[in-house]
């Protein structure tokens, strides 16, 4: 079955710090690989996403993130965090192929605290 | 930039109502996708739109009905409604049959009493 885990519920981290949190699936075949965040009572931003190519990609806000294959992750990490950074993120997948529809099926999610 | 629109932005019902909701997707895009996000869950999918035809189906209640309309907006209709269905629901539009981005609207929270 396809799934996504979020290993880490809840991460604290001191503003200045760098962060990652991680992400794996599990799919038939290599997918669409995305990074969502949330803000409290509002809607999914983009962060990034990999379709192909090179495995480390950029995203806004400073992120980034590194496709493994080998290891079916592709975790989400940020030299140093900023206290706007405090978010609800989640790592979401989708298929390929003209079969598929685009339809994203999402992890658990991972809440950040970014202490003063 | 124009978003994607949805409305109402809150809305409360009692048990064994009806609720509509709108979602007004990107000019020009033509996918719309609705997800459910419970309290403190992760979105779960629901339905998706390509061109006013049903394209995918997901963890969507016989109770719930949707559909796209000839200027691609879209509508999810829930019937009898449940406490359970008290949730956040988010329409996402794209462009296109090839994957392409999803952009998420800000969501409709239904409060169901």
């Amino acid at each position: 079955a396809q799934s996504v885990t979020q290993p880490d519920i809840h991460i604290t981290v001191s503003e200045g710090a760098s962060l990652e949190l991680r992400c794996n699936y599990s799919y038939g075949a290599t997918p669409y690989l995305f990074w969502y965040v949330q803000s409290p009572g509002q809607g999914l931003q983009l962060l990034l996403k990999y379709f192909s190519g090179d495995t480390l990609v950029q995203g806004i806000k400073g992120f980034e993130a590194e496709f493994k294959r080998s290891q079916s992750s592709f975790n989400l990490r940020k030299p140093s965090v900023h206290w706007s950074d405090a978010a609800e993120y989640f790592c979401a997948v989708a298929g390929r192929g003209s079969s598929n529809t685009g339809k994203l099926i999402f992890g658990q999610g991972t809440t950040l605290q970014v202490k003063p | 930039a124009a978003g994607v629109i949805q409305s109402p932005r809150h809305l409360i019902k009692e048990k064994r109502e009806t609720a509509t909701l709108k979602c007004y997707p990107i000019p020009r895009h033509d996918t719309v996708y609705w997800y459910q996000q419970g309290p403190g869950q992760d979105p779960q999918f629901l339905i998706s739109f390509y061109e006013k035809m049903q394209s995918d189906k997901g963890s969507i209640p016989d109770r719930f009905s949707a559909q796209q309309f000839s200027d691609y907006h879209s509508e999810l209709n829930m019937s009898s409604l449940e406490l359970g269905d008290s949730a956040l629901y988010f329409c996402a539009s794209s462009l296109g049959t090839v994957y392409n981005e999803q952009f998420f609207g800000p969501g409709t929270r239904l409060t169901v009493l």
